[in-house]
């Protein structure tokens, strides 16, 4: 099946700096990358996806890059604030339903 | 309200006792599943249904069971829990149509065996 890596594990930044999050995926037939937004204590929470047709969505401050060439994708967030502190997981479909994940990022926006 | 609904959201029972992990969603969605989160180690898919009496095995289903006898139920059933399924466990559901058909979870399970 599909394996996604993600990197890296953890990561602090200042806020108002940039966060970047980054994936590689395996199966050249995956054609949706969702990102979810994981809170202390809940479930995770879609926050952007992309479709391997499209090469970058934006939705406010954050933004997903894919590079199909590289089976690789990124999730970008600007004017870091504290509640995006969170773990962010990136995953990878194909064709079916089923979604594989990454192992996650921790982000923590130290005010 | 849109939601997929776990119960309990704690759990703490002691080797070999069984115990079922209870899910439910008002979306009429097709596809359930099920995941454990483990540190390190991400969200790793247990079983999944893409729909009523139709179960298949994800990537790490030994020790546990599912049903689907109804569109709206998918719960989880471990039947000698053991140590190692220490964990915290989401479901989710989603639609079956198009490639990105987004995935709603649930709050998740903390589950310890003891």
């Amino acid at each position: 099946g599909e394996n996604v890596e993600q990197h890296p594990s953890t990561l602090s930044v200042q806020e108002g700096d940039s966060a970047v999050i980054k994936c590689t995926y395996s199966d050249s037939a995956s054609n949706y990358f969702p990102w979810y937004k994981q809170e202390l204590g809940k479930g995770p929470q879609l926050i952007i996806d992309i479709r391997s047709n499209v090469g970058e969505k934006k939705d406010q401050r954050i933004a997903v890059t894919l590079n199909k060439t590289a089976k690789h994708f990124s999730l970008h967030i600007t004017e870091t604030q504290p509640e995006d502190s969170a773990v962010y997981f990136c995953a990878a479909r194909t064709g079916a339903n089923n979604l594989f994940f990454g192992t996650g990022t921790r982000l923590t926006v130290i005010p | 309200e849109a939601q997929v609904t776990q119960n309990p959201r704690y759990l703490i029972t002691v080797t070999g006792k069984k115990l079922t992990v209870t899910c439910s969603q008002n979306m009429n969605h097709e596809y359930m599943s099920w995941y454990r989160q483990d540190p390190g180690l991400g969200l790793r898919q247990i079983y999944y249904s893409m729909n009523v009496e139709v179960t298949d095995k994800g990537d790490v289903p030994e020790g546990y069971k599912v049903s689907r006898k109804e569109k709206r139920n998918f719960p989880l059933i471990l039947e000698s829990p053991s140590p190692n399924q220490t964990s915290l466990y989401f479901c989710a559901s989603s639609r079956i149509g198009s490639a990105n058909e987004k995935l709603f979870f649930g709050s998740g399970t903390q589950l310890s065996v003891l």
